[in-house]
């Protein structure tokens, strides 16, 4: 069974662009989390999908967004990009309420 | 309000000797708590987890942890570290429902393996 699938694994944007981030995840899988993690914050929570609709959402400004498709596919978009987005942003499936979080590898983001 | 606090960022031992990651947490729920490891430029992958069944949970890898209640600790042990388990640890305590909007990350505990 596939594990969750994240692309792109590393990019580097300027500040002001935006990017788009995509996740895929374990067959069957309904729930997507997404989480930036950096080295002063450590991980944080930015939204959960589940159904194609957004279930819950952490405290992170309105240049974070997300969708979920009805593949279960995901993906996150950040616009009007500043320094301080570099982070590393891991996607998360899990298949039930109370499941086991599988992690994919990430998407390293560098803005310059 | 959920918290967790993981009391040592570095934590440096010999292969061979064994391992302690010590974590406390608070919860208004009765808490799931989980494990998890990531390995450099990787994704994190739980080790173990406790959902109120027994207080002694053995994970992989030969890790294992002791949630206590009365301490509110779920400590992180393993007998003889191998170079392998060089990576950072996180602690994550989630509230009865253990959604992803229920879940605290710990900040982290970067483990080191001397040989």
């Amino acid at each position: 069974k596939a594990g969750v699938t994240q692309t792109p694994r590393y990019l580097i944007k300027t500040r002001g662009q935006q990017v788009t981030l995509s996740c895929s995840p374990i067959s069957g899988h309904r729930s997507v989390s997404w989480y930036q993690q950096t080295p002063g914050q450590g991980l944080q929570f930015l939204f959960e999908y589940f159904s194609e609709t957004q279930r819950n959402k952490g405290n992170f400004p309105g240049r974070f967004s997300g969708r979920q498709f009805s593949n279960s596919r995901s993906e996150m978009n950040v616009s009007t990009l500043e320094l301080g987005d570099s982070a590393l942003y891991l996607c998360a499936s899990k298949q039930g309420e109370a499941g086991e979080l599988f992690f994919g590898e990430g998407s390293r983001l560098t803005v310059l | 309000a959920q918290s967790v606090t993981q009391l040592d960022s570095h934590v440096s031992v010999s292969e061979g000797t064994p391992v302690l990651l010590r974590c406390n947490y608070s919860s208004s729920y009765s808490p799931s708590l989980f494990w998890y490891v990531q390995h450099p430029n990787k994704g994190l992958q739980l080790l173990l987890k406790y959902t109120s069944a027994a207080t002694l949970v053995k994970g992989i890898n030969g890790f294992e942890a002791e949630f206590k209640k009365s301490e509110t600790s779920f400590h992180l042990t393993k007998p003889s570290a191998h170079m392998s388990d060089a990576a950072e640890y996180f602690c994550v305590v989630s509230d009865l429902r253990g959604g992803a909007d229920g879940l605290t990350f710990g900040k982290g505990t970067h483990l080191i393996i001397q040989p």
